[in-house]
């Protein structure tokens, strides 16, 4: 079953924050984040495996919920290279042995 | 430097045709997959591997086809039975802990 990545776009300042969110029906195993420039390969950013985990990079930390059904991505006094599309990745299990995307959130930083 | 290549960037085919798209790493990754992905949408599943020799279909494998001879190489080759394949066809490979993607290779039907 897909994982929900809410919002489906946002627009931003630069300096402003945003969060982005991924939910699912049932507890996942993991939970890992990619960032994707227009016309190019995601990019891996972080991955999150224990309920109630946070991890940061650098302005751009995650978390995931102590029911593992929720993760958020923060990103925090946003750059004008934070522009691309976020997917979160998802696995139910440790031998899924493949991951579920989201459908991504277009993120759009102004000057 | 370790890091996968997908060859070719951009390829157009005729009705009708079979194309084969190459994905090669160096990682020394056991695990790998070919996902689709349509303009504004996410990525799905094609096929993947966890050991060579061995492959799985994904969620939208009709059409497609794979081998998995060598560790470092998993080719995709997209039938005349896949109606619509023009689409962005990323391979990845992973350790377990996340993925590493290629580049893509942007596929056309003409």
């Amino acid at each position: 079953q897909q994982p929900v990545q809410s919002p489906q776009a946002v627009i931003l300042r630069e300096g402003e924050d945003a969060v982005i969110n991924c939910s699912s029906s049932k507890a996942l195993y993991s939970v890992h984040w990619y960032r994707q420039k227009h016309g190019e390969a995601p990019v891996f950013l972080m991955i999150l495996l224990k309920g109630g985990e946070q991890k940061g990079h650098e302005k751009i930390s995650a978390s995931f919920n102590e029911k593992k059904q929720q993760s958020s991505l923060y990103l925090t006094a946003s750059q004008l290279s934070y522009s691309g599309t976020y997917f979160c990745g998802t696995e139910w299990n440790t031998n899924a042995g493949k991951s579920t995307f989201g459908d991504g959130t277009t993120l759009t930083v102004k000057p | 430097d370790g890091g996968i290549t997908q060859s070719p960037k951009y390829l157009f085919r005729k009705e009708g045709q079979n194309v084969t798209l190459s994905c090669e790493q160096n990682l020394n990754h056991d695990a790998m997959y070919w996902y689709r992905q349509d303009p504004g949408q996410g990525l799905r599943l094609i096929y993947y591997s966890q050991i060579v020799n061995d492959f799985q279909k994904g969620d939208i494998a009709e059409g497609y086809s794979v081998s998995r001879e060598k560790k470092e190489s998993f080719p995709l080759t997209v039938t005349s039975a896949q109606k619509n394949p023009t689409a962005f066809y990323l391979c990845a490979s992973s350790i377990g802990v996340g993925y590493t993607f290629g580049s893509g290779t942007r596929l056309t039907v003409v």
